[in-house]
């Protein structure tokens, strides 16, 4: 059964501060990793979806990378802003028989403070 | 287009009522999924359609959790007699394909916070 743990659990940085949160996956055999961003009392949503072929993707300011062989992936936030306050949770994606099934991570409270 | 949206988005029951929550998914998106998400707990899968067909229902905690999607767009998740370890946040994610065809993610609706009293 596929565990994920995300460390730190809650971080606090100054505004302007790259960060790096944390995933880690048991199963390598996974379809895809993604990271998803939730804000209080909101659903999901998608930040960044890396193949199981790929190493990382970016976008703006944001940069996940994904190394399946050791069952990790992090996600790189650049000069953040205090918008960027959030929860962010990883969520591997199965493969074989269960492709559809994310399994999530406990999340990463994030704060930046001004 | 509308997003993912679901109802109600605030639910207070009884212990021992029956509820009913409701997802519409973005129209035309062929795949569905439930989720629960307790506090502090990341979401965790319940169960997944593919038009009108139920195709995994694994991670239903019990037989007093139902869900149906008879004309595959709408999606109800019912729980019967409501326990208090049923507090959580209820999610419903779609997608257009059928999931595993393509590098997609799941759009999530807002959710529906259930507190069981």
């Amino acid at each position: 059964k596929q565990e994920v743990t995300q460390i730190p659990a809650a971080l606090s940085v100054p505004e302007g501060e790259n960060l790096v949160l944390n995933c880690s996956f048991t199963d390598s055999a996974i379809y895809n990793l993604q990271w998803f961003r939730q804000d209080p009392g909101k659903g999901l949503t998608s930040l960044l979806l890396i193949q199981s072929s790929q190493r990382e993707q970016t976008s703006g300011r944001l940069n996940a990378s994904l190394d399946k062989s050791s069952g990790r992936s992090t996600l790189y936030i650049a000069a953040s802003q205090p918008g960027d306050s959030a929860t962010y949770l990883c969520a591997a994606q199965g493969s074989g028989g269960s492709n559809y099934k994310l399994t999530f991570g406990k999340g990463t409270l994030l704060t930046v403070n001004p | 287009g509308a997003g993912v949206s679901q109802s109600p988005r605030y639910k207070v029951a009884k212990r021992g009522q029956d509820v009913a929550l409701r997802c519409d998914p973005i129209s035309g998106h062929v795949s569905l999924f439930w989720y629960q998400q307790a506090l502090g707990q990341g979401p965790e899968f319940l169960t997944y359609f593919q038009n009108e067909a139920q195709l995994d229902k694994s991670g239903l905690p019990s037989d007093r959790f139902f869900a149906e999607r008879p004309e595959g767009s709408v999606s109800t998740l019912k729980i019967q007699r409501t326990q208090q370890e049923d507090s959580a946040v209820y999610l419903c994610a779609s997608i257009y394909r059928y999931q595993g065809q393509g590098g997609e993610t799941q759009y999530f609706g807002p959710g529906t916070r259930l507190l069981v009293l």
